[in-house]
């Protein structure tokens, strides 16, 4: 199958950290992308992970474990402007003929309050 | 500047017409794809390039057409078989298809009277 569940709705406070989860259940995995989504703009890339393991950049992290189809995006010392949809996509074969592609989890809205 | 194009940013149309979406990229793209998003819902891929004159439909590609007859253009036409067709559409392109970071473009809001 090719389920990808994120929570729906998150809320944190300024300054805070938050823990934003991805589960997938699919074979024939290669990579799991996060992407961040203001409300009416395009999704903008964050993050790529292919193998186990924490990926920093800066204030996100993101973090795999292929064995348990597991990824979570942290984001620490929460900025107002980090409320936004985040958005785990994973890369996927095809069901038949063509390339990898990416499949999106419905999303996980972040609002930062101070 | 380096970047994906859409045009325009909101378009409205009237039941039963057909109306053409544009997508342009200069990043030297090999792959560019099309995404469909409705409120509480993922993306969902419509049709999708490898190759210039070679395209795949993707999960959703009923009611929709491309053409893809030059690197950097990969316009989408929503024509009138497409049952609910207001929705925001986001066009992507990535290095090669599937494997590399897909980079979005701004965005058409198309709303259907």
């Amino acid at each position: 199958g090719q389920n990808i569940d994120q929570p729906t709705e998150m809320t944190a406070t300024e300054g805070a950290i938050v823990q934003i989860n991805c589960t997938y259940q699919t074979s024939g995995f290669n990579g799991l992308f996060w992407y961040q989504q203001h409300a009416g703009e395009a999704p903008t890339f964050l993050s790529y992970n292919v193998l186990d393991g924490l990926e920093e950049k800066g204030r996100f992290s993101s973090f795999l474990s292929r064995s348990k189809g597991y990824s979570y995006l942290l984001l620490k010392e929460l900025q107002m402007k980090d409320s936004a949809s985040y958005l785990c996509a994973v890369s996927l074969p095809p069901p038949g003929a063509g390339s990898y592609q990416l499949t999106f989890g419905k999303g996980t809205k972040l609002s930062v309050i101070p | 500047d380096g970047g994906i194009t859409q045009s325009p940013k909101y378009l409205f149309r009237k039941e039963g017409q057909n109306v053409t979406l544009s997508c342009e990229q200069n990043l030297n793209h090999d792959a560019m794809y099309w995404y469909r998003q409705d409120p509480g819902q993922g993306l969902r891929l419509i049709y999708y390039s490898q190759i210039v004159n070679d395209f795949q439909k993707g999960d959703i590609a009923e009611g929709y057409s491309v053409s893809r007859e030059k690197k950097e253009s990969f316009p989408l036409t929503v024509t009138s078989a497409q049952k609910n067709p207001t929705a925001f559409y986001l066009c992507a392109s990535s290095t090669t298809s599937g494997v590399d970071t897909q980079y979005f473009g701004p965005g058409t809001r198309l709303t259907v009277l």
